[in-house]
């Protein structure tokens, strides 16, 4: 299994281009989500899913868009990019319990720098 | 809004000294989950912790869930190079089974 996978490792874009960061995983998981990481600060939760066809807003969605057609995929999508977009960028999955508790398998990460 | 706080942001211990991080919630948490992160890594899961009170332990390290279930440790014993990294506690926001918000973690340093 090779888990979560994500593309690129680093990318550099200027501001106000546009782009996707891709994610997959090959574990069946239903859920996925996108994380942003920035220096001294914890992980946050941009937008997740919970299963193909659904995904909602997590908290700080602004400037990003998502989709799931399958259950392994899921894509992250920079509208126009931002300097203040830069960042690290982290996939996760993980099963689904009945009481929504699950630990997370991560991909390896994108760092983004937007100039 | 809801609250993760851990402290101490960096820790420098040298080779076999313990560490110790702690994670306070602003508001009651239905379980609490350990991670770690070696630099310029991902980070890795190390455990969860559900009741109240609740102990567990993986050989060097303790976990520990508070009685109100507001605030959790990790004590790492006799640290070792291997140990190196930032450690960091998440738990669910208030009204969401599928969001996990995340304290800033700790920076464990192993002084040369």
């Amino acid at each position: 299994n090779a888990g979560v996978t994500q593309t690129p490792k680093f990318q550099v874009l200027k501001t106000g281009q546009s782009m996707t960061l891709q994610c997959a995983q090959d574990m069946n998981h239903e859920y996925m989500s996108w994380y942003r990481q920035d220096p001294g600060m914890g992980l946050r939760l941009i937008h997740y899913s919970v299963g193909a066809g659904i995904t909602d807003q997590g908290e700080v969605p602004n400037g990003y868009n998502v989709s799931r057609s399958t259950t392994e995929d899921f894509p992250l999508r920079l509208l126009s990019a931002a300097p203040s977009q830069t960042s690290v960028y982290f996939c996760a999955s993980s099963y689904l319990r009945r009481q929504g508790n699950y630990e997370q398998y991560f991909g390896p990460g994108t760092r983004l720098t937007v100039t | 809004g809801q609250q993760v706080m851990q402290i101490p942001q960096y820790q420098h211990v040298q080779e076999g000294e313990d560490f110790t991080t702690y994670c306070n919630s602003s508001t009651t948490l239905s379980n609490i989950q350990w991670y770690k992160q070696r630099p310029g890594g991902h980070p890795v899961f190390l455990i969860q912790l559900v009741k109240s009170g609740e102990v567990k332990k993986q050989k060097r390290l303790t976990f520990q869930f508070g009685e109100a279930k507001k605030n959790s440790s990790l004590h790492i014993t006799a640290t070792q190079t291997t140990d190196v990294g930032t450690y960091f506690c998440a738990g669910p926001f208030m009204d969401s089974n599928y969001q996990l918000i995340w304290g800033a973690g700790t920076k464990l340093i192993i002084k040369p």
